[in-house]
């Protein structure tokens, strides 16, 4: 399974785009890239998932370069709502396979 | 979306006795559930992974005969702690995926043990 390496926390304000990058060097063929939210004392919330390019949804955007090696979880506007853990994860081609946690971001979202 | 709930949110239970936390499916099956733990400002760490019908899988640490796993079926998953001591005190969260066709993890909403 590959491991994963983000920043342990960042820190942004109200209405910014933030921007949380994931590397990934040793990810697999057949690996998909997915980003989970977690609040305090709660289980983590699935966000988005992608594979190569760009995946965007209603909440973030994914951007994966070419060679995969790494990806950018991107957070256009953030309100103090926000503020949470958020963990990138490699695996997960079958939905019984099973995910490994790394240390993920702490983001910290100021008014 | 998918359901995954857990029972009980919070427990306390004295040292030497044996506390169970179930997960359930609510909305789906599921062949395979997951079984985590996670400390204070620290990340979850996967523990074992629940097979419905069969015996589960622990990772490498895990004491299986502490932490005993049953999935009997496809909506539940049940894991005991048994004879609980003080650093089993955690905060227990189970996934499980509605299967093919997504590649995707639900979580319970998790379960805080607190031994004394």
């Amino acid at each position: 399974l590959a491991k994963t390496t983000q920043p342990i926390s960042m820190d942004s304000y109200e209405g910014q785009e933030v921007n949380i990058t994931c590397s990934h060097n040793n990810i697999a063929t057949n690996d998909y890239i997915t980003w989970y939210q977690q609040f305090p004392s709660q289980g983590p919330r699935f966000i988005i998932q992608g594979y190569k390019t760009k995946v965007t949804n209603e909440v973030a955007s994914l951007f994966i370069p070419a060679d995969r090696k790494s990806s950018t979880l991107s957070l256009p506007r953030v309100s103090l709502s926000d503020t949470a853990v958020y963990y990138c994860l490699v695996g997960g081609e079958m939905y019984t396979d099973k995910l490994i946690f790394g240390t993920g971001t702490r983001l910290q979202v100021f008014p | 979306g998918a359901v995954v709930s857990q029972h009980p949110s919070r427990v306390i239970c004295k040292s030497g006795t044996s506390v169970k936390i179930e997960c359930r499916s609510l909305d789906f099956q599921a062949t395979t559930m997951f079984w985590y733990r996670q400390f204070p400002k620290q990340s979850l760490m996967l523990m074992a992974t629940s097979n419905e019908g069969s015996k589960a899988t622990y990772e490498q640490g895990v004491e299986k005969d502490k932490f005993l796993i049953n999935h009997a079926s496809l909506t539940l998953s049940t894991l005991t702690v048994t004879s609980a001591h003080p650093e089993d005190s955690s905060f227990y969260i189970c996934s499980a995926s509605p299967g093919r066709g997504t590649r995707e993890q639900y979580f319970g909403p998790g379960t805080r043990l607190t031994v004394t």
